[in-house]
């Protein structure tokens, strides 16, 4: 059974980094195809992908935020975390990590953690 | 980047009735287009992949059509718990989102 969680504050202030940790089970992202997505949702608006690390240590990111993005993974403890530097209100938003499998579409979804960016 | 861009952005549905989403992309994205269904304060679900294939567990009243630039969702008889939002993804580049169809009672 393919399970994801997200975890990390749900408060940050503007400046500041934020932390999220994606732990999953069910899967290994040592095997060949899988992948592990970083997906936000600003509140009532689409969804938008950000980051994908692959099982071999690929890194991708979206164009816009390339900059202040960080992926990794730490395969021996089935996470993956994402960094995402100097916070601003605009990323205030539900952040979900997600499976893909053979670099296609994303078949298991954490539940997602709201993140709001506030003084 | 390939745009993604579905209609209408809100669809009015009485249940038991036919619902006809549409996805249209910017550039050919061949076959490699997902369907997910989203419902309040809930992360999507996979419904379709490969334009057409139902994920596990998926209903039959759940079809995907289409090839190319444009793409179908079809809920061929509308359950109450398919009252949601869908959002078509293209995955031969860079995944994108297109930005949802709200399917409502009406």
């Amino acid at each position: 059974q393919v399970t994801l969680r997200q975890s990390g504050p749900a408060l940050v202030k503007p400046t500041q980094t934020l932390t999220l940790t994606c732990s999953f089970s069910g899967f290994s992202l040592s095997t060949s195809g899988m992948c592990v997505s970083w997906i936000r949702q600003p509140p009532g608006k689409a969804l938008e992908w950000l980051a994908r690390i692959d099982w071999d240590d690929d890194k991708y990111y979206t164009t816009s935020l390339k900059t202040r993005l960080t992926i990794s993974k730490d395969t021996s403890k089935n996470q993956v975390v994402l960094t995402l530097t100097n916070m601003d209100p605009v990323d205030t938003a539900t952040y979900f990590c997600a499976r893909t499998v053979d670099y296609t579409y994303f078949d298991y979804w954490g539940q997602g953690t709201l993140v709001t960016v506030s003084s | 980047e390939i745009v993604m861009t579905q209609s209408p952005a809100t669809l009015s549905v009485s249940p038991g009735e036919r619902a006809t989403l549409s996805c249209r992309a910017s550039q050919s994205v061949s076959n490699n287009l997902a369907w997910y269904q989203q419902k309040p304060g809930q992360a999507p679900r996979l419904l379709i992949y490969g334009a057409s294939t139902r994920a596990t567990g998926i209903p039959a009243r759940f079809s995907g059509s289409g090839s190319g630039t444009e793409f179908t969702l079809t809920i061929s008889s509308l359950q109450s718990e398919d009252f949601a939002v869908y959002y078509c993804q293209q995955y031969k580049n860079w995944p994108v989102f297109g930005q949802g169809t709200k399917v409502e009672i009406k």
